[in-house]
């Protein structure tokens, strides 16, 4: 069975701080999605990984695969409140993760 | 373009009656996706179509659970009887088959409660 594994489950960060969201998964597959929630909220698309290697940025956010170790990550540069969000990792878009929430304070 | 669009927003019912829900995709999406949150189970795939065709069922719960999708723009799942642990909330996805990595675009979702 597949499955996905996201580290920390929780995450509380200060404004301005660096950190790495980690998603590990069991299956060989080069297809590894992330997606945000807010509370309350639908999911967005963030990043769509489609190859070993692959690397994505949007603003402060950064995602690479790496297919061989079976890991993606998901990179948060100097964060800002507005990042504060739930996010999850999906492979295939049928396995997801359970999920980081982040909380980023003043 | 409108999004994807749901309906109900909410829906209170009691265990034992049938419960339909709606999804409208993006016009010229042709894959769509319903998914159920919970918090005990976090985000579980039920079904997912290709040019309304059921690709990949095997995260239907059980068989009152069913999924159709007669056009290109409209699906309902429809659970009969409904049971209190089917509470949860209910997204749809759409996407762009044939360019793999075309992301989803996901409904508001349909929160159900069933007492």
């Amino acid at each position: 069975e597949l499955k996905v594994e996201q580290n920390p489950l929780f995450l509380s960060m200060q404004e301005g701080k660096n950190y790495t969201i980690y998603c590990n998964y069991s299956t060989t597959s080069d297809r590894l999605y992330w997606y945000r929630q807010d509370p309350g909220k639908s999911l967005e698309s963030l990043f769509v990984l489609l190859s070993n290697g692959a690397v994505k940025q949007e603003g402060r956010l950064m995602a690479s695969l790496d297919t061989k170790a079976r890991l993606s990550t998901l990179h948060i540069t100097a964060a800002v409140h507005d990042l504060s969000a739930t996010y999850f990792c999906a492979v295939d878009k049928v396995r997801f993760g359970a999920g980081t929430r982040l909380t980023v304070k003043p | 373009d409108a999004g994807v669009i749901q309906s109900p927003r909410h829906e209170v019912t009691e265990m034992g009656q049938e419960v339909t829900l709606r999804c409208k995709p993006i016009s010229g999406h042709n894959s769509l996706f319903w998914y159920r949150q919970t918090m005990m189970r976090g985000l579980e795939l039920l079904i997912y179509f290709n040019n309304n065709v059921p690709i990949d069922d095997s995260g239907m719960p059980e068989d009152r659970f069913s999924a159709k999708m007669p056009n290109a723009s409209f699906s309902t799942l429809k659970i009969q009887p409904s049971e209190p642990r089917d509470s949860a909330v209910y997204f749809c996805a759409s996407s762009s088959q044939g360019t793999v990595n075309q992301p989803q675009h996901f409904g508001d979702g349909t929160r159900l409660s069933i007492l």
